[in-house]
């Protein structure tokens, strides 16, 4: 597609269960990041794939978040034990090239996932 | 990690009224980006300033990044009532993830 498609939009799950979330970047592009968005929050930064390069982690807030992306292209973000405090909207982004000094470095936005825990 | 301060958080302002937002750091960045947010929809670039001092626009919306490379501001004239939303200014240091902080959002309300 055109742009960065994630799924699915809308997951509600009950507390201690396990989740996937699948983002699929714009076709040639080496970066994808992503972001949490809590109600009211800005974007908190999870992870980081550029390339074949070891990914950035920096950002998991714990060893319950996982990521993984297969070929270059689609990434899995995987969430087990869900906990109340992990509802927000997960947002994937891709970027042509490493976020930097240039125009290939923007970063294009999906619609995010919104997830519940109950 | 690095924090930005957006400021206002929100606004509250009639239609046809000019909007000014800022973001302010206490650490130098290379690049400042200014991103709107719908409802229900993933962040959209609006503007990107890779130079301290450049001003640029983009139709209604024009913003500066600024000479001390610690702050950005985002201008909107005459205010639709498509302009509201959430804007978030970004700064970047360098490449990769670890050089691009977000602030918490500028949440723009447009009375009738």
């Amino acid at each position: 597609g055109a742009g960065v498609s994630q799924s699915p939009s809308n997951k509600v799950t009950e507390k201690g269960k396990d989740v996937e979330l699948r983002c699929d970047p714009i076709s040639g592009h080496t970066a994808l990041y992503w972001y949490r968005q809590s109600l009211g929050q800005g974007l908190e930064f999870l992870i980081y794939f550029q390339g074949n390069s070891a990914p950035d982690k920096s950002g998991l807030p714990s060893d319950r978040f996982s990521a993984e992306r297969t070929g270059g292209s689609v990434s899995t973000l995987t969430i087990q034990r869900t906990q109340q405090e992990d509802s927000a909207v997960y947002l994937c982004a891709s970027s042509l090239a490493p976020a930097g000094r240039s125009a290939q470095g923007e970063l294009f936005f999906g619609e995010g996932s919104r997830l519940t825990v109950l | 990690g690095q924090q930005l301060n957006q400021s206002p958080q929100s606004m509250f302002i009639q239609e046809g009224e000019d909007v000014s937002m800022n973001c302010t750091s206490s650490s130098i960045f290379n690049t400042w980006l200014w991103y709107k947010q719908d409802p229900g929809e993933g962040p959209v670039l609006l503007i990107a300033l890779y130079k301290a001092g450049e001003l640029t626009s983009n139709g209604r919306l024009t913003a500066q990044f600024g000479i001390t490379r610690k702050d950005s501001f985002l201008n909107i004239s005459a205010s639709i009532p498509s302009d509201v939303g959430i804007y978030f200014c970004a700064g970047q240091r360098g490449g990769g993830a670890d050089g691009l902080t977000f602030g918490k959002g500028t949440h723009l309300i447009i009375q009738p």
